[in-house]
């Protein structure tokens, strides 16, 4: 069964560094999101992905976080300075043309961020 | 932000029994609801939704109930396995004319089925 796949499971990285996760969503879907969890709070939307722009975004997405599907198959999410408010579990989602307006997503595993 | 609460940080029931997973919610924009289930060390899983123009929807053991002057669903598992101890979250989509599709989740609620 297709899946989406998410790279690396885990990052530890220092305050103010780049970091870099990675998806690769189901082939066939179209819209593309980001999550995340804080340990032991909510999952949050960040953002939302769709014909190659950013279709929605929350107040968390400032400019310090920026998306991209570079080629076909991959959609990276980047934290440009890090900071330790940023650790969280981060889980990216796909979903198709016909499942998109009744919420139904296909989440990752999820890339644990740990900001030092 | 508390558009959608579920109450309730645990449940624990018997195999065989009936589970019962609650959820409320303040936006009358939502237009689905979902309950998403989650295993240590996974992303969450869909599991079954519901439409606000609905008040029951069933896929197997599994059956969500929506009350809309109560702004209150729920998720029935009947009967409950061991297998279906997860967390379990609800998750609410609203409409907007420019098609608004994020999802809103509440905190969840872990369930554990003793066998």
């Amino acid at each position: 069964e297709p899946e989406v796949t998410q790279t690396p499971s885990h990052q530890v990285t220092q305050m103010g560094q780049e970091v870099i996760l990675r998806c690769v969503p189901i082939s066939n879907h179209l819209y593309f999101y980001w999550y995340r969890q804080i340990l032991g709070q909510k999952v949050e939307f960040l953002v939302s992905f769709y014909n190659n722009e950013i279709s929605e975004k929350s107040e968390i997405f400032d400019d310090q976080f920026s998306v991209e599907r570079p080629d076909g198959s991959n959609f990276t999410l980047k934290i440009r300075s890090t900071k330790l408010e940023d650790s969280a579990m981060y889980f990216c989602a796909s979903t198709s043309s016909d499942r998109v307006n009744t919420g139904e997503l296909f989440f990752g595993e999820g890339s644990r961020l740990t900001v030092l | 932000d508390q558009q959608v609460k579920q109450n309730s940080p645990s449940l624990s029931v018997q195999e065989g029994r009936i589970s019962i997973l609650n959820c409320d919610y303040t936006n009358s924009m939502f237009d689905y609801f979902l309950w998403y289930k989650k295993y240590p060390a996974e992303g969450p899983t869909f599991l079954i939704s519901i439409s606000s123009i609905k008040d029951k929807n069933e896929d197997g053991r599994f059956t969500v109930f929506l009350n809309k002057s109560a702004k209150h669903l729920s998720l029935h598992i009947v009967p409950s396995q061991p297998g279906d101890s997860a967390v379990y979250f609800c998750a609410a989509k609203s409409f907007s004319e420019g098609g608004s599709e994020k999802l809103v989740f509440g905190k969840g609620t872990k369930l554990t089925v003793n066998p």
